[in-house]
């Protein structure tokens, strides 16, 4: 089996701030992707990744920006923090080419004061 | 784009009795409809999944069913016991190659014992 690994587990930012959110993945999965989970919404896709190198938007990527920088990892930066934004950001990953189980990381919880 | 939406945001039932949660969608182009558990304080884990190929499928306590026609699934737990207790999310996703797995709001259940 594999692993997702998201650090840092809690992010407590400044408004404005500029914060980078990492995760890796040992599954050797082609594709990868960056979930917001606020509570009442779902999960809303923010940015994913279907190679090295890709980048593809999600319908909450305004704000964020992302980067595929090996197969392994792939990174999630909130550009400008908003003041009193809380959520939990969910990195996932899953074989590229077929309607296939998506693996979950535990998740980094943000918190802006 | 795709839309899913889950109708119970909240659902409470005795021990040993069936729970159901229902979803519906937009995009008639979606083929592939998992679900996912999420345990307190835990990130999310898949469950059971449906292709639209069949219209019912079972895993143990576990039944989903599929009508294409009405857009609609539904995930069934039978004889439910306390540990199914947790947030439920269904998702879909389509064969356009796009790789993007839509995810309802979420149900969370409980279950009384």
């Amino acid at each position: 089996g594999g692993i997702i690994t998201q650090t840092p587990k809690f992010l407590i930012g400044q408004e404005g701030q500029k914060l980078t959110l990492k995760c890796q993945q040992n599954f050797n999965h082609d594709t990868m992707y960056w979930y917001r989970q606020d509570s009442g919404k779902g999960l809303r896709l923010i940015y994913y990744s279907i190679t090295e190198n890709d980048l593809q938007k999600g319908d909450l990527s305004e704000g964020y920006d992302a980067s595929r920088e090996k197969k392994s990892s792939f990174s999630l930066t909130v550009t400008s923090a908003q003041k009193n934004e809380m959520a939990v950001f969910l990195c996932a990953s899953s074989i590229t080419g077929g309607n296939t189980e998506v693996f979950f990381g535990k998740g980094t919880r943000l918190t802006v004061v | 784009g795709e839309k899913v939406e889950q109708h119970e945001s909240t659902l409470s039932v005795r021990e040993g009795d069936s729970a159901v949660i229902n979803c519906t969608y937009t995009d008639t182009a979606s083929s592939y409809f998992p679900w996912y558990k999420q345990e307190a304080g835990k990130s999310l884990h898949f469950v059971i999944d449906i292709r639209s190929n069949v219209d019912r499928k079972q895993s143990q306590r576990l039944i989903v069913l599929l009508d294409k026609k009405a857009k609609r699934f539904s995930l069934h737990i039978t004889a439910t016991q306390p540990e199914d207790s947790a947030i439920y999310f269904c998702a879909a996703s389509s064969n356009t190659g796009n790789y993007k797995y839509v995810f309802g709001a979420g149900t969370r259940l409980k279950v009384i014992a």
